[in-house]
């Protein structure tokens, strides 16, 4: 499985905007970029997936190098339900999620 | 529209003991992954079961074996349990059909303590 680095840890302040980076050096051309995040005492949810082109949804923007070596996850106006480790994975088709530690964001009021 | 359900929440059992974790996918999901995630761990994939059949699997022992009953639900089974198996056991479900990467829905999770 190709590897994803992120940094173990990211603070940010209420209300404003944060850029989660993930670095994949070795991504293949069918892996597509997933993004999980897992809020305190629950399980993963989904926050976004791409392929080639920026992505945005209601709950973040993944902007994507133009050779697909890095990625940036964006959430535009931080708030204190946003605190989570945010998974940055890569993913052949219907393939397992392949978890690594993850960016635990923390958001200060 | 209830999401993905998973019982019990907490357990404890002492070593040797088995155990058996129930799942309920997400409506109109026909497909069910477990994943075992120990403290300050991301989730590590343990198997995958579609149309009742077991079809992936990751690096776990045949003492993790499952099964997945016609109304998509599911069992993860633990044999001869071991402390190490002390973790959050997390379920997710998809659609398999969708024909593109699909969105895993994970449940809450059930706790397991091996004592």
């Amino acid at each position: 499985d190709a590897k994803t680095t992120q940094p173990n840890s990211m603070e940010s302040n209420e209300e404003e905007p944060v850029h989660l980076p993930c670095n994949h050096s070795t991504i293949s051309g069918t892996d597509y970029i997933h993004w999980y995040r897992q809020l305190p005492s629950q399980g993963p949810e989904y926050v976004i997936h791409g392929l080639t082109s920026n992505v945005n949804n209601r709950m973040a923007s993944l902007a994507i190098a133009e050779d697909r070596k890095s990625s940036t996850l964006i959430l535009h106006r931080a708030t204190l339900r946003d605190a989570a480790v945010y998974y940055c994975i890569l993913r052949k088709g219907n393939t397992p999620l392949v978890f690594g530690k993850g960016t635990r964001l923390s958001v200060i009021a | 529209d209830a999401g993905v359900t998973q019982s019990p929440t907490h357990l404890i059992k002492t070593r040797g003991q088995q155990v058996t974790l129930r799942c309920s996918p997400k409506s109109g999901h026909d497909t069910v992954s477990w994943y075992q995630q120990a403290l300050g761990q991301g989730p590590q994939f343990i198997f995958q079961y579609y149309e009742e059949e077991e079809r992936q699997r990751g690096n776990f022992p045949d003492r993790f074996s499952g099964h997945q009953f016609p109304n998509y639900s599911s069992e993860l089974n633990v044999n001869a349990l071991l402390l190490g198996d002390s973790a959050l056991y997390l379920c997710a479900s998809s659609l398999l059909a969708s024909g593109t990467p699909g969105e895993l829905f994970f449940g809450e999770g059930s706790r397991l303590t091996v004592l």
